[in-house]
């Protein structure tokens, strides 16, 4: 049982390059959502999805931009790298929303030089 | 704007200890107060949670005190091990919405 799996686990980028990141989930799971972690910043909320075919802003979503073609798969996209977007990406999902347990992916190291 | 605030940043324990580390949050609409795990290299993982409608929760050696009127939640962890050396997080947020809210996280280390 996969869980929540994300790729790629590393990448450097240069400042102005694009990427995207790639999440996907094996539980069947609604909700699912993007953080960026930060040292001394815990985890902030870039983008979540609620269901197929929806997106939302989180706390953080400049610079970032989502899409949710298929319910088992949530990707992140960069289309202009800066040094502020180096950071480790997680990816999470939940049966029910926020109100209940999110199962995290493994992250991806992201430095932008 | 930290909606939650964690302390202390990092701490040490000795094995047997019993380390405590508390989360305050302003939002009263926040009605889900989960704490997070996290190990170097992997994701957070979900440890306990506590919902406003009681004041202790207890799962094995972990223990969330949880005080409404004070607007605070702590982790307690009963005789530490080295292997609970991780990151935890505590985090909150409310049922008409899906932004989950993260402390900054206090790395514990415990000491044979």
């Amino acid at each position: 049982n996969a869980g929540v799996t994300q790729t790629p686990k590393f990448r450097v980028l240069k400042t102005g390059q694009s990427m995207t990141l790639l999440c996907a989930q094996d539980m069947n799971h609604e909700y699912m959502y993007w953080y960026r972690q930060d040292p001394g910043m815990g985890l902030r909320l870039i983008h979540y999805s609620v269901g197929e075919g929806t997106t939302a802003k989180g706390e953080v979503p400049d610079g970032y931009n989502v899409s949710r073609l298929k319910k088992q798969n949530f990707l992140l996209g960069l289309e202009s790298a800066a040094p502020s977007q180096t950071s480790v990406y997680f990816c999470a999902s939940s049966s029910a929303g926020s109100n209940r347990g999110y199962t995290f992916g493994s992250g991806t190291r992201l430095t932008v030089v | 704007q930290q909606q939650v605030k964690q302390s202390p940043q990092s701490l040490i324990v000795q094995k047997g200890g019993i380390p405590i580390i508390n989360c305050a949050y302003e939002n009263t609409a926040f009605d889900y107060f989960p704490w997070y795990q996290q190990f170097p290299g992997k994701g957070p993982a979900l440890l306990i949670a506590i919902r406003p409608d009681v004041s202790e929760k207890k799962e094995g050696r972990f223990t969330i005190s949880f005080n409404k009127s004070a607007k605070q939640f702590s982790l307690h962890i009963m005789d530490s091990q080295p292997g609970d050396s991780a990151t935890y997080f505590c985090a909150a947020s409310m049922s008409n919405n899906n932004d989950m809210r993260f402390g900054a996280g206090t790395r514990l280390t415990v000491k044979p």
